[in-house]
């Protein structure tokens, strides 16, 4: 499978913190997307990097992507209450369908 | 009113029922997904179609078809429900990705929540 994983599958931090999740995955990708989903939701689209970029910034979001190593983080920074969600990693090929992973559940605790 | 939107939004059935779930858009976009979401599993590909003429499997498409009637509305059936579809089912739609501005992000509906008994 070209599925993702995460890592941590879960994380509990304090509210000010910052939260970092991890993704690995096994094929050659034309990009990477990391997606939100708040409980029993639609996912969101947070943020994209594409397989010739190393690092992404979008708000209090950072990105990077490793393409030797296969992994992407996905770094919250001064998390809030409201950043209490699932977080997805999904890894886009030439087949031009998106893989998703498993998904970290972050608790943010205020 | 929502981009993508998806009926029923809970649905609870009895094994060897058919049930359908519908999506439709108004987002334009050509290209249509049905993804399942099992506790603990991510999303799994289903089904999914690139145009009206273009149907394709998913990962995991043994037990469900599809029928994209038009551009914008894309449905998804379970000919006979049995106690393992229940899930999750999310409908999704993008456009190509490959230019600065396509980049193949997704676009879910709310979800539709299917329970068989």
């Amino acid at each position: 499978s070209q599925q993702g994983e995460e890592d941590p599958q879960a994380l509990s931090i304090q509210e000010g913190e910052n939260a970092t999740m991890n993704c690995s995955y096994k094929t050659s990708i034309n990009n990477l997307q990391w997606y939100r989903q708040n409980s029993g939701r639609g996912l969101v689209h947070l943020i994209l990097i594409r397989s010739n970029e190393r690092e992404k910034h979008s708000g209090r979001l950072r990105v990077t992507l490793d393409t030797s190593k296969k992994s992407s983080s996905l770094l919250i920074t001064a998390s809030r209450a409201a950043d209490t969600a699932s977080y997805f990693c999904a890894t886009k090929t030439g087949a031009n369908n998106l893989f998703f992973g498993t998904g970290t559940r972050l608790t943010v605790i205020p | 009113d929502a981009d993508v939107t998806q009926t029923p939004r809970n649905r609870i059935t009895k094994t060897g029922k058919r049930i359908m779930l519908e999506c439709s858009q108004t987002k334009g976009h050509d290209r249509m997904y049905w993804y399942r979401q099992d506790p603990g599993l991510g999303l799994q590909l289903i089904y999914y179609s690139f145009d009206v003429k273009d149907i394709n499997k998913g990962e995991i498409s043994d037990g469900y078809s599809v029928s994209r009637q038009a551009q914008a509305k894309f449905s998804l059936s379970l000919e006979s429900a049995i106690p393992n579809q229940t899930a999750l089912y999310f409908c999704a739609t993008g456009t190509p990705s490959g230019t600065a501005t396509n980049t193949g992000e997704l676009f879910f509906g709310e979800g539709s929540r299917l329970t068989v008994l």
